[in-house]
């Protein structure tokens, strides 16, 4: 158990719709990053908030967006879904200062299937 | 741009040794990881190396050599529960890790 919880475990939506996703990253840690997973893919970097700004995003459009609270739980909003949303959500927290390697720890995910 | 390579798949014997390779080719160096996935679960963290060298911890140890952007994991002993992907992470900057696709890796008695 990493200490870093996501909700909803799973969900299925019909393509146009919005989703939100949210994430409590593990105690002390003021860095949370997410990554969307493909079936039989390694996951993919879709941005990073640190102290609730965005702080470095990937090759996703506008329509994938975050937010990150004071009290560093986050969420990932994704609007006019698509068919090829459909992925493993990863939420990972860290703090970058106190840790020397920096490693992620991961949240259980969130499964999205977009019909 | 950024690319990372490795073995789409390997297959290995309980109590064998198997070496997984990783090339890669980032804008940005911070250090590279290495995490174990699970089938159905999240990845969890192995190991890192910023300086050139190995790093030993236990059954496993990772390699890298900045200059030819190359690194590897060594699992000895390995057991039935070493099944799992296993993701080649160089890290960009502020923590921001690039995984590649993985490498499935299956551990047959």
């Amino acid at each position: 158990e990493t200490g870093v919880t996501q909700s909803p475990t799973h969900l299925i939506k019909t393509r146009g719709q919005q989703v939100t996703l949210r994430c409590s990253s593990q105690s002390g840690h003021n860095t949370v990053s997410w990554y969307q997973q493909a079936l039989g893919q390694g996951p993919q970097f879709i941005f990073q908030y640190y102290r609730e700004e965005e702080n470095g995003r990937g090759n996703f459009p506008p329509r994938f967006s975050g937010l990150q609270f004071p009290n560093y739980s986050s969420e990932l909003n994704v609007n006019a879904l698509e068919l090829d949303d459909s992925a493993l959500y990863l939420c990972a927290s860290t703090n970058p200062i106190a840790q020397g390697a920096g490693e992620l720890f991961f949240g259980e995910g969130s499964r999205l299937t977009v019909l | 741009g950024q690319n990372i390579d490795q073995p789409t798949e390997m297959t290995a014997t309980e109590g064998a040794i198997v070496q997984i390779n990783c090339t890669y080719q980032t804008s940005g160096f911070n250090g590279l990881f290495w995490y174990q996935q699970h089938a159905g679960e999240a990845p969890t963290f192995l190991s890192y190396n910023v300086l050139d060298g190995l790093e030993e911890k236990g059954r496993f140890s990772s390699f890298l050599s900045r200059s030819k952007g190359y690194s590897y994991l060594l699992l000895k002993e390995l057991q039935m529960k070493d099944s799992a992907s296993y993701l080649c992470a160089p890290s960009g900057g502020y923590n921001k890790l690039i995984f590649g696709a993985g490498t499935r890796l299956a551990v047959h008695p």
